[in-house]
């Protein structure tokens, strides 16, 4: 299995300025996910972390609002940029990493971020 | 590319009664299906999962769901449920690379005493 540990847990901001979440797993990954909940609602994915390279982002999301890096196989930063209060929502940070046959994913526990 | 479908937002149940959480999905390819389970304020636990074998799935806190191919579907469900499990459900789809998971908008399962 993977343990990921994501930090800050929660954290409150003023909008027009940024915060870095880190997630940490405790073995190496073959993939590194981050996912956004809003109040409400489903897990949408913003990108996946590419080691080494620029993050791959889904439909709707940009490397310049959420810039993402990922140095090595263990370790990514996701940051909400020019923050205003529709970004506060659940940040969630996973990895898959594979598990006889299979590519299983784990997921962190989360960064709750609110913006006033 | 896959696609989650949760056809009832809100379910609102008595204690120790049966459930059914329905699910269906789409994909051009071949997928893996899961169900995970978010209680108030935590994170997501995984609940089931069905990556091959047979089609009915045992999970943990007495939950199973069953994969039907030719309905494309991944119902859940629990014979008889409990306060406890009072929680918000997502079904998710991966391809069988397990690369990526995509949610569905999750289902809200009320548990009444």
């Amino acid at each position: 299995s993977a343990v990921i540990s994501q930090k800050p847990s929660r954290d409150i901001c003023q909008r027009g300025t940024s915060l870095t979440i880190q997630c940490q797993v405790d073995s190496q990954v073959t993939m590194m996910f981050w996912y956004r909940q809003q109040p409400g609602q489903s897990l949408t994915l913003i990108a996946t972390a590419n080691q080494g390279s620029e993050a791959t982002y889904e439909s709707g999301f940009v490397i310049d609002k959420f810039p993402i890096s990922r140095p090595n196989l263990t370790f990514s930063t996701l940051t909400v940029s020019n923050m205003s209060p529709e970004d506060s929502s659940i940040y969630l940070c996973s990895a898959a990493k594979t598990v006889g046959a299979y590519n299983e994913q784990f997921f962190g526990p989360g960064t709750r971020l609110t913006v006033l | 590319a896959q696609s989650v479908t949760q056809l009832d937002s809100q379910v609102p149940v008595f204690e120790e009664a049966p459930v059914e959480l329905r699910c269906n999905y789409s994909s051009s390819v071949s997928v893996y299906l899961f169900w995970y389970v978010q209680y108030p304020n935590q994170g997501l636990q995984l609940l089931l999962k069905y990556l091959s074998g047979s089609t009915l799935v045992k999970g943990i806190n007495g939950f199973e769901a069953e994969f039907n191919k030719s309905q494309t579907s991944f119902h859940l469900r629990k014979p008889s449920v409990h306060i406890s499990d009072t929680a918000e459900y997502f079904c998710a789809v991966s391809d069988t690379g397990g690369f990526k998971t995509i949610f569905g908008a999750g289902t809200r399962l009320f548990v009444k005493a």
